[in-house]
């Protein structure tokens, strides 16, 4: 069981926009930032935001990060094919003293 | 280029023991501190330990402390896990990544290596 807490799965057509969430608690997202990743299949996770909403170079502005007190949001728009992956947050911990993840949300682009 | 590459993973009879590497390229390596992060087959991603680059601080997760040990050169370029007391739920490929600073923010990863614990 994760410390932070995605919903399993989520889904839209091409062109739409899709939110996923992560819910933490006041000694993760509370106090610190939160990051975002998107893992392809078979491949290794890559930076999708830091600091709760910064888009690292390359990444398309249809993603969109936000954070409000003891929850994040990743935001996507204008869904693409390709965008059909694993999405992770992860965060520091103050309490457990080490970096905590999401368990995972798997896009579904129908 | 930031390449990052991990090796030395492979199967190990559980109680065993493993020590993985990760060459690191394309950045000055000292500056950074540097994590590894796990995933066993089909699941998520967990965060093992991390290392910082300016003062040595090392943090680990509770499921690998007292049996795993994160180390670095910088002289080489090279982080290190030594893993010893493996169990099957150790299991997992191992990724090493950048982490500037240990907040969570890992942004290079390796391609991974698969550290199996079967008998």
């Amino acid at each position: 069981q994760s410390v932070l807490t995605q919903p399993p799965s989520a889904s839209g057509t091409p062109g739409q926009g899709v939110t996923i969430s992560c819910s933490g608690s006041s000694s993760n997202i509370g106090s610190n930032t939160v990051n975002w990743y998107q893992q392809l299949p078979g491949t290794a996770p890559k930076l999708l935001m830091y600091s709760s909403y910064q888009r690292p170079s390359g990444v398309p502005d249809r993603f969109s990060g936000s954070k409000s007190g003891t929850s994040a949001s990743l935001a996507i728009s204008g869904l693409q094919s390709e965008d059909e992956a694993d999405y992770y947050c992860a965060a520091w911990d103050g309490r457990l003293n080490g970096v905590i993840f999401g368990g995972g949300t798997k896009l579904t682009v129908l | 280029e930031v390449q990052l590459l991990e090796s030395g993973g492979g199967l190990v009879q559980p109680g065993g023991s493993l020590r993985l590497s990760c060459a690191a390229s394309g950045f000055t390596f000292s500056n950074y501190a540097m994590s590894w992060v796990r995933q066993a087959p089909g699941k998520g991603l967990e965060w093992v330990s991390g290392i910082s680059g300016s003062d040595g601080s090392i943090y680990y997760a509770d499921s690998v402390k007292g049996r795993f040990t994160i180390s670095r050169d910088d002289s080489k370029n090279t982080l290190y896990l030594q893993m010893n007391s493996l169990r099957a739920e150790d299991t997992a490929v191992y990724y090493c990544a950048r982490d500037p600073p240990i907040t969570g923010r890992f942004d290079y990863w390796g391609q991974g290596t698969l550290v199996t614990v079967s008998s």
